[in-house]
């Protein structure tokens, strides 16, 4: 049991790339979400998923795009790398939605990004 | 989701106990509180969750306030691997969980 995997662990891009950041689970959790954590900062929210096929906005969406085909997998675009993305990024998934009394987010190691 | 409010940081000696307050004054009535943790250059990683009985696991105990406004994760004798940064996080209806800052843990040897 991996738990929640991301690729690539670190990433340089130049400003106006595009670029895709992998995460997978192994542990059939409905909910998946992708937060962007700035030095000194808590986390927060890009986007998530409630389940295959459906996706909504979080707290920061601008400039990401995700997609969710299958359980397993939620991958977070990057459309025009900004410096203002330089950040780690983490994935997380959870068996529960929040509210529940079953909601326990599990995360991945992260990605570090920077934008030069 | 309800705010929170927690100390920027808090010092401990190793295998004394230590209690991490959070206030969430605006909680609602269904809202859980869930405790994170994240260690240097790692993800977070979950503690624990309560309503609002008192809750334990072999991590930590959580208390939550008769009242519900304030909450207090207590780590039993700390080691140095519980140097972290915790999140405190209520979770009700909102998709968007709100991570503050959360609290420094430094633990001396």
């Amino acid at each position: 049991n991996a738990g929640v995997t991301q690729t690539p662990k670190f990433q340089v891009l130049k400003t106006g790339q595009s670029m895709t950041l992998q995460c997978a689970q192994d542990m059939n959790h409905e909910y998946m979400s992708w937060y962007r954590q700035d030095p000194g900062m808590g986390l927060r929210l890009i986007h998530y998923s409630v389940g295959a096929g459906i996706t909504d906005q979080g707290e920061v969406p601008n400039g990401y795009n995700v997609s969710r085909s299958t359980t397993e997998d939620f991958p977070l675009r990057l459309l025009s790398a900004a410096p203002s993305q330089t950040s780690v990024y983490f994935c997380a998934s959870s068996y529960g939605a929040p509210g529940t009394a079953i909601y326990e987010q599990y995360f991945g190691p992260g990605t570090r990004l920077t934008v030069t | 989701d309800a705010k929170t409010t927690q100390p920027n940081s808090m010092e401990s000696n190793e295998e004394e106990p230590v209690h991490l307050p959070c206030n969430h004054s605006t909680i609602s009535g269904t809202d859980y509180i869930h405790w994170y943790r994240q260690l240097p250059s790692q993800g977070p990683e979950y503690v624990i969750h309560g309503l609002t009985s008192n809750v334990n696991n072999r991590m930590a105990s959580l208390a939550i306030a008769e009242d519900r406004k304030s909450s207090t994760l207590i780590l039993h004798r700390a080691t140095l691997r519980d140097a972290a940064v915790y999140y405190c996080l209520p979770s009700g209806g909102s998709y968007i969980p709100t991570f503050g800052r959360g609290t420094s843990l430094i633990v001396h040897p």
